[in-house]
């Protein structure tokens, strides 16, 4: 059964650092991952969508690789900003129609 | 404006009740899913339907079901047999995933067990 792993569990930064989210995956057979960001008691929101047949994706200052070899993926934020702070869960798409998720990173990006 | 409606944000169950969790969704969207999600956990699927009067059991299913009547709604009666209910219910929906659609969720509902 595919599961995924995001370390670290929380991360503290100051702000204007950059900084890299972590994500691995045990079944390479995906169709794609994604990034999602989740502001405490509230729905997921799609940040970054990357396919199996692609290596990275870029908004604004976010930044998703993929590696679907080694089963991995990165988050990349630059500049951090106070509002960035959240949790930021990846997801990958495995069997028919199914998602499977990783337990998230809990970010504070601190003023 | 177009997205996934959940109601109440807000429920609580007494033992033995049987309580029902809504979702509706304007996006035109073929595929609908439930996900409960504890502290630590991530999120767990429990049903999801890809088409009208169709849905699967996915991995905690027991102590739960659903209906898809509509291709728009998607509710969710947590019942008396699902011994630990406290938890986020996240509703969500999807054209096919396999083909690079991004999956959209509504804003949850908190459930409680008093």
């Amino acid at each position: 059964k595919q599961e995924v792993t995001q370390i670290p569990a929380a991360l503290s930064v100051p702000e204007g650092e950059n900084l890299v989210l972590n994500c691995s995956f045990t079944d390479s057979a995906i169709y794609n991952l994604q990034w999602f960001r989740q502001d405490p008691g509230k729905g997921l929101t799609s940040l970054l969508l990357i396919q199996s047949s692609q290596r990275e994706q870029t908004s604004g200052r976010l930044n998703a690789s993929l590696d679907k070899s080694s089963g991995r993926s990165t988050l990349y934020i630059a500049a951090s900003q106070p509002g960035d702070s959240a949790t930021y869960l990846c997801a990958v798409t495995h069997g028919a129609n199914n998602l499977f998720f990783g337990t998230g990173t809990r970010l504070t990006v601190i003023p | 404006d177009g997205g996934i409606t959940q109601s109440p944000k807000y429920l609580f169950r007494k033992e033995g009740q049987n309580v029902t969790l809504s979702c509706e969704q304007n996006l035109n969207h073929d595929a609908m899913y439930w996900y409960r999600q504890d502290p630590g956990q991530g999120l767990r699927l429990i049903y999801y339907s890809q088409i009208v009067n169709d849905f699967q059991k996915g991995d905690i299913a027991e102590g739960y079901s659903v209906s898809r009547e509509k291709k728009e709604s998607f509710p969710l009666t947590v019942t008396s047999a699902q011994k630990n209910p406290t938890a986020f219910y996240l509703c969500a929906s999807s054209m096919s995933l396999s083909s690079g659609n991004t999956i959209y969720f509504g804003e949850g509902s908190w459930l409680t067990v008093v």
